[in-house]
């Protein structure tokens, strides 16, 4: 069974602190992995495609690297707005998600 | 605008039916892959359903296969989700989504409608 697990569960951090989100494959993935963000009320939203491309008009402190298992979002600064809980996604499997909240 | 808006989530009892609805504008609607993903209360994401342009390929999450059917309406840039036999681990908020990209890649996701089995 493919398998894709988030670390950490929870990330607490302040604004203007640099965020990485991991994610990892149960088997290689090659760079076919996507990420989503979600805040609270809201519906998801795509982030990054083929491990490191950003999707359209999302701001360039937003970057993803990783190729084969292992993958991660960073976030240079965080900012107010980028509080939420973040997807890693491969076909129909996601991770369970980590959520980024004020510290 | 490229808009997905779904609809017909509704509180429906145990063994009950249902029909969403997500109705797409701003693209052709007919070119994309689509995909139904849902979300439990309090929990994460999970797909569902997926379709192709012309309904000749579809794929189902193991708990919905024989339940739910997957369908859509190029002609009414329409996109449906049919479900029977509703338990109450269905109860989530439904998305649909655009996809894109060979591994299914949700580009454009819809606002969500929620459906309540109780």
């Amino acid at each position: 069974e493919f398998v894709l697990t988030q670390s950490p569960v929870t990330l607490s951090l302040s604004p203007g602190e640099r965020a990485t989100l991991s994610c990892r494959a149960s088997q290689s993935v090659g760079s076919s992995l996507a990420w989503h963000q979600q805040k609270p009320g809201q519906s998801p939203r795509l982030l990054i495609y083929d491990a490191s491309n950003r999707a359209t008009g999302i701001p360039a402190r937003f970057s993803g690297s990783g190729s084969g298992t292992d993958f991660t979002l960073t976030i240079s600064s965080l900012e107010p707005e980028d509080f939420a809980v973040y997807y890693c996604q491969h076909h129909g499997s996601f991770g369970g998600g980590t959520k980024v909240e004020i510290k | 605008e490229v808009q997905l808006v779904e609809s017909g989530g509704v509180l429906v009892q145990p063994g009950g039916s249902l029909r969403l609805s997500c109705a797409a504008s701003g693209f052709t609607f007919s070119s994309y892959w689509m995909k139904w993903v849902r979300q439990a209360p309090g929990k994460g994401l999970e797909w569902v359903a997926t379709i192709n342009q012309d309904e000749s390929k579809t794929d189902y999450l193991d708990s919905v296969k024989g339940r739910f059917t997957i369908s859509r309406d190029n002609a009414k840039n329409s996109l449906f989700l049919q479900m029977n036999s509703l338990r109450a681990g269905d109860t989530a908020v439904y998305y649909c989504a655009r996809v894109f990209t060979n591994y299914g890649v949700m580009e454009v996701w819809g606002q969500g409608t929620t459906v309540t089995v109780s």
